[in-house]
């Protein structure tokens, strides 16, 4: 099975900063990674695929990067709806899994 | 509109069988490339895939959990039925059905029922 790993597992930050998440994956997967976002109470929400292209509608501060075994998710101005859980999944083979969740409260 | 919802019981005894079934609308179960998903999440917890079927009824399972579970799809019904035996309360959780979209080789959970929360105790 492919792990993967996100860092940090939780994160505080204040509205308008920057935020960066990382996901790393036991072993390559070119970028068959996706980015989904959870809000407490609701299902998870696409945000990134294919490890940098953003889902339509998603807004255009969501960004994702990286290849191979690495991988970024950066909110580059955050909003007060962007506090959620964020979780990475690859897509590359089955069991397809997910990280373990990185959880971004309000400092 | 692409739309999917879970059904089943929400209290379950342990050793029972689980069965779910997610209805969706919006697409077709017989059109090439398209799958349904399901992926479970303890309360607290992270997300868990455990299981896809393809249009073409190929199927996919979580290692860990393959020896329980079981996928189907009725395509003229629009279902697909998940199938869980011996359930423990470590089987507690909220169960959720997803489309997998995409194009080609990538592909991703793209829209996501609203989930089905399963206890498990005697």
């Amino acid at each position: 099975d492919i792990q993967m790993t996100q860092s940090p597992s939780s994160l505080s930050a204040s509205v308008g900063d920057r935020v960066t998440i990382t996901c790393r994956a036991s072993q390559t997967i070119s970028n068959f990674l996706n980015w989904h976002q959870q809000k407490p109470g609701e299902a998870p929400k696409l945000l990134i695929y294919a490890a940098s292209n953003l889902q339509s509608g998603v807004p255009s501060r969501f960004s994702g990067s990286g290849s191979g075994t690495d991988f970024t998710l950066t909110i580059s101005s955050l909003q007060p709806d962007d506090f959620a859980t964020y979780y990475c999944q690859q897509s590359y083979g089955a069991p397809y899994t997910f990280g373990q969740g990185t959880k971004l409260e309000i400092k | 509109q692409i739309t999917l919802k879970e059904s089943g019981p929400t209290l379950v005894k342990p050793t029972q069988t689980l069965t779910l079934t997610c209805t969706f609308s919006g697409f077709s179960l017989s059109t090439s490339g398209v799958g349904v998903g399901w992926i479970r999440q303890p309360p607290g917890k992270a997300l868990e895939w455990l299981a896809l079927i393809y249009w073409d009824a190929d199927k996919r399972y979580s290692p860990s959990l393959e020896s329980r579970l079981t996928i189907t799809k009725d395509t003229s019904r629009n279902q697909v039925v998940l199938i869980m035996t011996n359930m423990d309360p470590v089987d507690t959780g909220t169960y959720y059905c997803a489309h997998r979209g995409g194009q080609g080789n990538y592909w991703y959970f793209d829209i996501w029922g609203r989930g089905s929360l399963v206890t498990v105790s005697s």
